[in-house]
């Protein structure tokens, strides 16, 4: 299957810094990429969705100018966690998908652990 | 209330048994269903997904839907200890809705 990295794997911040995870589709063209924030205990909530060249869409309640996301090519996508504060912490989970738009062709990558201090 | 429940668990079972996972929703717009493996510190994995209701097999693996209960659920036979991770439901409308909504996650272990 088609895989999916993210970078870094884990990152410990100080409250008040930024922080850039990358999502890369290594072998195939992503024409939509999601980022996904898992609690512990809970479920994966979607946080916003981005188009290669175009504005991310933000779901409801979370907030587009401290998650910022870029998409800059077919195959990464960056989310910046600006001024982190302690409940930033979470595992950041994001997922590429080609244009066919079926479950099947909707990868996840590894996930990254971010905990603000 | 929550989109999807699942019920967390954890669930342990012994090597070889019938493992009995369950999701209800309730967004009756749900069309595609699905169910992923996630191992620790590791992305979910897709396993299979349906289309609308009904059955479907792939290998020691079965996946039903009862869209009129609004109730989905995946069983795996002779369950092994590489079965072992948390296994998570997800749904979504049909054509051109990307959204997934997920289940907590059933932790299961497979006890050898």
């Amino acid at each position: 299957g088609a895989v999916v990295s993210q970078h870094p794997s884990r990152v410990i911040c100080k409250s008040g810094t930024s922080v850039k995870i990358e999502c890369r589709s290594l072998d195939f063209q992503a024409t939509t990429m999601f980022w996904y924030r898992q609690f512990p205990k809970q479920s994966l909530m979607l946080m916003a969705t981005s188009n290669e060249g175009s504005k991310a869409t933000y779901e409801q309640g979370v907030e587009k100018d401290k998650f910022l996301i870029n998409h800059a090519s077919l195959t990464l996508s960056t989310l910046t966690v600006t001024s982190a504060h302690p409940e930033d912490s979470s595992f950041y989970i994001c997922s590429a998908q080609t244009p066919s738009g079926t479950p099947d062709t909707q990868y996840f990558g590894p996930g990254t652990r971010l905990t603000v201090l | 209330q929550k989109e999807v429940e699942q019920d967390p668990g954890p669930l342990s079972v012994p090597e070889g048994a019938i493992v009995s996972l369950n999701c209800t929703y309730s967004n009756s717009a749900f069309q595609y269903f699905m169910w992923y493996r996630q191992y620790s510190r590791k992305g979910p994995e897709l396993l299979m997904y349906t289309y609308s209701s009904g059955n479907k097999e792939d290998g020691r693996f079965t996946a039903q839907v009862d869209k009129s209960s609004k109730y989905i659920s995946l069983f795996i036979r002779d369950s092994q200890p590489s079965d072992s991770a948390t296994y998570l439901c997800a749904m979504r409308a049909g054509a051109g809705a990307n959204n997934l909504f997920f289940g907590t996650g059933t932790r299961l272990t497979v006890i050898p």
